[in-house]
């Protein structure tokens, strides 16, 4: 069973520019969370979508926004890119969401640097 | 509001040395408890999970008890080899009607020598 695909793998992107990366989950997997890591800040929950819907969304800008295709396949779009948007930004899948227990299942991540 | 507190790092050993990494939690409601290890490169991948107290999770030589009466989930493994230098993530979920996210962590980093 293939895993979760992202990509771009690497992007580099200048300031106020915008960026979109996609996200494929786990064959069956219907919900989709995005995650941002950087130095600083570690490991950040960014947004979850199930059923094109989204359900959660961590503490960031407006800037930062996301869709879910009726293929569970996810976007994450940030307007007006910042230097301190560079990150990695990884993508999980999970079967349901709000289950106890419910295993999240990472991709490898989109590198993002904004010059 | 959630939180994950894990020993800072980086931890270094020496092959077939014993390893702790220390992980308390808070949280409000029944969390799941979960470590995640990260390779250079790479995304997370799931290592062990445990879903309510007591629970013990192992996975590849590694273990964790979720021990509810300390709010902790320390990481063991009895030998440590090269190929577990990577970084390990300690991560909660609480169950919500609001959907399913990850609090993290801050990771520590594993350095096995030969």
């Amino acid at each position: 069973k293939a895993g979760v695909t992202q990509t771009p793998r690497y992007l580099i992107k200048t300031r106020g520019q915008q960026v979109t990366l996609s996200c494929s989950p786990i064959s069956g997997h219907r919900s989709v969370s995005w995650y941002q890591q950087t130095p600083g800040q570690g490991l950040q929950f960014l947004f979850e979508y199930f059923s094109e819907t989204q359900r959660n969304k961590g503490n960031f800008p407006g800037r930062f926004s996301g869709r879910q295709f009726s293929n569970s396949r996810s976007e994450m779009n940030v307007s007006t890119l910042e230097l301190g948007d560079s990150a990695l930004y990884l993508c999980a899948s999970s079967l349901l969401p709000g289950l106890a227990g419910e295993t999240q299942y990472f991709g490898p991540g989109t590198r993002l640097l904004v010059l | 509001g959630d939180s994950v507190t894990q020993m800072e790092g980086p931890v270094t050993l020496s092959e077939e040395a014993f390893l702790t990494i220390n992980c308390t939690y808070t949280a409000t409601g029944y969390p799941s408890l979960f470590w995640y290890v990260q390779y250079p490169g790479e995304g997370l991948q799931l290592l062990l999970k445990a879903t309510k107290a007591d629970d013990k999770g192992s996975n590849k030589g590694f273990e964790a008890t979720y021990r509810k009466e300390t709010t902790s989930f320390h990481l063991e493994k009895g030998s440590v080899q090269v190929s577990d230098s990577a970084v390990y993530f300690c991560a909660l979920g609480v169950h919500r009607d609001a959907g399913n996210m990850l609090t993290f962590g801050g990771g520590t980093r594993l350095m096995v020598k030969p």
